[in-house]
């Protein structure tokens, strides 16, 4: 059971715009900042996301994020079938002294 | 451009060791803090262990901690994990990854390295 909360799935049709959440504690997203990652089928996880809504270089700007207390959100915009993923959100607790993920949020673009 | 290589997974039995590696190009190798981070079949992601690159320190995810070492040689430019006292539950994909502790993300990542714990 992680200490980050993610919802196991999302769905979306082609052109929407849908938002993952993670949600933690002060602890840790309360106090941190918070990192996303993207995990095609089959493939190793690649950061989009640091910093709560820094993008890496390269990554479109469709993917945007943002936090709010000790909460934190992926959102994508104009989806596309490529964006089927695993999406993780991580971050740093300072109870733990150790780097959580959340568990995971499967989107599925209908 | 950053590329990290894993090997070294394989099949061993319960109690058993292992060790993988983790070889770097396209940065100063000794100028990152490394991490590994593991995916067990059909889950999500765990983090293992971190070496930092400023004071040698390491720390260990309490899951593997005594059983696991972490170690680093800059000149090779390689990360390795050294695995002892394997347990079932240890059975996943190791990921090598580059750690930015300051952000506490890791940036660029491995294509992973299976180990498989089982009888």
């Amino acid at each position: 059971q992680s200490v980050v909360t993610q919802p196991p799935s999302a769905s979306g049709t082609p052109g929407q715009r849908v938002t993952i959440s993670c949600s933690g504690s002060n602890s840790n997203i309360g106090r941190n900042s918070v990192n996303w990652y993207q995990q095609l089928p089959g493939t190793a996880p690649k950061l989009l996301i640091y910093s709560n809504n820094q993008r890496l270089s390269g990554v479109p700007d469709r993917f945007s994020g943002s936090k709010s207390d000790t909460s934190a959100s992926l959102a994508i915009s104009g989806l596309q079938s490529e964006d089927e993923a695993d999406y993780y959100c991580s971050t740093w607790d300072d109870s733990l002294n150790e780097v959580v993920f959340g568990g995971g949020t499967k989107l599925t673009v209908l | 451009q950053v590329q990290l290589v894993e090997s070294g997974g394989g099949l061993v039995k319960p109690g058993g060791s292992l060790r993988v590696s983790c070889t770097a190009s396209g940065f100063i190798f000794s100028d990152y803090d490394m991490s590994w981070v593991r995916q067990a079949p059909g889950k999500g992601l765990e983090w293992v262990s971190s070496f930092s690159s400023s004071d040698s320190y390491t720390n260990y995810a309490d899951s593997v901690k005594g059983r696991f070492t972490l170690s680093r040689d800059n000149a090779q430019k390689s990360l390795f994990l050294q695995m002892n006292s394997l347990r079932a539950e240890d059975t996943a994909v190791y990921y090598c990854a580059r750690f930015i502790y300051s952000y506490a993300t890791f940036d660029f990542w491995g294509q992973g390295t299976l180990v498989t714990v089982s009888s």
